[in-house]
């Protein structure tokens, strides 16, 4: 079936370093959403791309979609304690009935 | 006002039992989905409902029975409750369903079978 990876699974980094997570898709997605989920709590949608190329900027995360729609990555600048959780991507399956995830990043900020 | 809301929010209990997670969502959204998120944050679709119709059914074990008696709510009941039905399980919502929405995540029910 249809599989959205995700990499790396595991980051961690200093405060103020940059931090990138990737995610790939066997298949073209018609979007792909982010979600990040904190410790303890529930993921919460971050944001949608639907366009070919299309590039998104949440202040220090900026979201792109690949040229193919097959690839996705999500970049943070300057990390700071608060970004600290798993973030997802998910993308539509084959049958566009449902939303299936990447396995998450797992972000770790030490100060 | 809690968009999406499920309880309760802790179940212990022991094999062999068996237990319901209720959630109910006050957005006017039309599909409700049961999600669940094992010790390695995986996120698996189990189940979604749209206007209290089954779509969905991710062969899941026939233990697992969900009930949609309105659209805004959407309830789980787990029979003979096994060690490895320990997860976090998660009900979510969106406007009309499909891959190509946003979803809307209750704060979760953590679930240890013991």
């Amino acid at each position: 079936g249809q599989q959205v990876m995700q990499i790396p699974q595991y980051q961690h980094v200093q405060e103020g370093e940059d931090f990138t997570t990737y995610c790939n898709s066997s298949t073209t997605l018609s979007n792909i959403q982010w979600y990040k989920q904190r410790p303890g709590g529930h993921p919460v949608f971050l944001i949608q791309l639907v366009k070919s190329g299309e590039v998104k900027k949440q202040k220090r995360l900026t979201f792109q979609f690949g040229e193919a729609k097959k690839n996705s990555s999500l970049h943070i600048t300057a990390t700071q304690t608060t970004d600290v959780g798993t973030y997802f991507c998910a993308g539509p399956s084959g049958g566009y009935n449902k939303l299936i995830f990447g396995a998450g990043t797992r972000l770790a900020v030490h100060p | 006002d809690t968009a999406v809301s499920q309880t309760p929010k802790y179940l212990v209990t022991q094999m062999g039992n068996d237990k319901s997670i209720k959630c109910e969502q006050n957005l006017g959204h039309d599909t409700m989905y049961w999600y669940k998120q094992d010790s390695k944050k995986f996120l698996k679709i189990m189940f979604s409902y749209n206007n209290k119709e089954l779509i969905i059914n991710e062969t899941v074990p026939n233990r697992f029975s969900p009930k949609s008696p309105d659209k805004a709510h959407l309830n789980l009941h787990i029979n003979s409750l096994e060690l490895g039905d320990s997860a976090v399980y998660f009900c979510a919502s969106s406007q009309l369903g499909g891959g190509n929405e946003k979803l809307f995540f209750g704060s979760g029910t953590q679930l240890s079978v013991l």
